[in-house]
């Protein structure tokens, strides 16, 4: 069944650690997304990627990085985690949009990560 | 201002009644937009899109898009208490990306 994944669903480190959170979709999709949201509060995009070898920097300024070796792999890293990268983050994933709609841009998401630095 | 906005709630909602969602987007040239649900601890799972002016029905969903006005809106006919969620109105962007810009979501708290 196509689907999108990300591991682990909760993770709870020190502050100083490294982290990776892992998004595979295998839905063939293009475009992929990373999400940061807190509880009760808006969704803020803090990266995203058109394809292999092309990431970009979202609205919302993040210290994570991620890299698109691989279609279907989006992986987020963060290299010393601090308390205020307490957060949920989620990953979706789109088709490359030809032109409005017609399933164009329809973000499908992934179960999140819940991420507690303590 | 945001690009898109939406009021926070909660709406509180009667079973069975109607809830009627509003959403307003900034961007005049946004063709596409969807709507999401969120369950408290969830992720967004996609509920309606529209594209067209008019509106757009889907079981007990409608949704009505206004370009003109700029406006969008959801409504949830015989709402149970399993419509209790975070509703979030979303717009495609009209960038060479077509990134989606999310409101904050609606509240809506369906009560017995």
């Amino acid at each position: 069944e196509a689907d999108i994944y990300q591991t682990p669903r909760y993770l709870v480190i020190g502050t100083g650690k490294k982290i990776t959170l892992e998004c595979s979709q295998t839905m063939g999709h293009d475009k992929m997304y990373w999400y940061q949201q807190d509880p009760g509060m808006e969704l803020h995009l803090i990266h995203y990627s058109y394809g292999v070898n092309s990431t970009e920097k979202g609205d919302l300024s993040s210290e994570s990085t991620v890299s698109r070796i691989r279609t279907e792999h989006f992986p987020l890293t963060l290299e010393s985690a601090r308390p205020s990268h307490t957060s949920q983050y989620l990953c979706a994933s789109s088709a490359l949009s030809g032109s409005g709609g017609s399933g164009a841009n329809v973000l499908t998401f992934g179960a999140g990560s819940r991420l507690t630095v303590l | 201002q945001k690009e898109v906005e939406q009021n926070s709630g909660p709406l509180s909602v009667p079973e069975g009644a109607i809830a009627s969602l509003n959403c307003t987007y900034s961007d005049r040239g946004s063709q596409s937009f969807f709507w999401y649900r969120q369950y408290s601890g969830k992720s967004p799972e996609l509920i309606m899109s529209i594209y067209s002016n008019g509106d757009k029905e889907d079981g007990r969903f409608t949704a009505q898009l206004n370009k003109a006005s700029q406006y969008v809106s959801l409504l949830i006919r015989d709402s149970q208490p399993s419509d209790s969620a975070t509703y979030l109105c979303a717009a495609r962007n009209t960038d060479s990306w077509g990134k989606l810009q999310f409101g904050a979501g609606t509240q809506v708290v369906v009560t017995p």
